[in-house]
């Protein structure tokens, strides 16, 4: 069974630091790996999908690396700003597509 | 660009009552997914279709049932309705089956009272 692990738990940074979050998972059989946006209750907002066969993916200020062998992926947010700050989840998906979540980062980014 | 709706966005049941939530994936997407997300929790995987099949299941209790309809819209029948169910249910859905990436609804919140 695939678990999830997310640390830290919360992180708040000034604006304009670079900080990475971490999300480690127990099955290495991984089929891809996602990163979610939630502000508080909303809807989730895909940011990263990285497919096993893949490393990195980037899209803006954000990149996420995944490494199958140590089961963690990392999320990098550059130059963070106070709009950046919500909860964000990674998720790993199987063959069939069902997602396993983690527990979440709360970020919170003052000015 | 077109998203994922769900209907109805809020819901206030009593308990043993019955719900009925709707899905509308995106346009040309055939596979939707249902989570439930409860008050601090994570998302929970319930159910999932492709095609109009189910393709997998997760911790979906017996009083709920789903399916998915030849538009590819998804309904989750929830029936006998405890306490325990109040929370965020989420649909979602993707392009390619189990490769593409899912793409989530707004949600319905359900509370049961």
């Amino acid at each position: 069974k695939q678990e999830v692990t997310q640390i830290p738990a919360a992180l708040s940074v000034p604006e304009g630091e670079n900080l990475v979050l971490n999300c480690s998972f127990t099955d290495s059989a991984i089929y891809n790996l996602q990163w979610f946006r939630q502000d508080p209750g909303k809807g989730l907002t895909s940011l990263l999908l990285i497919q096993s066969s893949q490393r990195e993916q980037t899209s803006g200020r954000l990149n996420a690396s995944l490494d199958k062998s140590s089961g963690r992926s990392t999320l990098y947010i550059a130059a963070s700003q106070p709009g950046d700050s919500a909860t964000y989840l990674c998720a790993g998906g199987t063959s069939y597509g069902k997602l396993t979540f983690g527990q979440g980062t709360i970020l919170t980014v003052h000015p | 660009a077109a998203g994922v709706i769900q209907s109805p966005r809020h819901l206030i049941k009593e308990k043993r009552e019955t719900a009925t939530l709707k899905c509308y994936p995106i346009p040309r997407h055939d596979t939707v997914y249902w989570y439930q997300q409860g008050p601090g929790q994570d998302p929970q995987f319930l159910i999932s279709f492709y095609e109009k099949m189910q393709s997998d299941k997760g911790s979906i209790p017996d009083r709920f049932s789903a399916q998915q309809f030849s538009d590819y819209h998804s309904e989750l029948n929830m029936s006998s309705l405890e306490l325990g169910d109040s929370a965020l249910y989420f649909c979602a859905s993707s392009f390619v089956h189990s490769t593409d990436t899912q793409y989530f609804g707004p949600g319905t919140r359900l509370t049961v009272l």
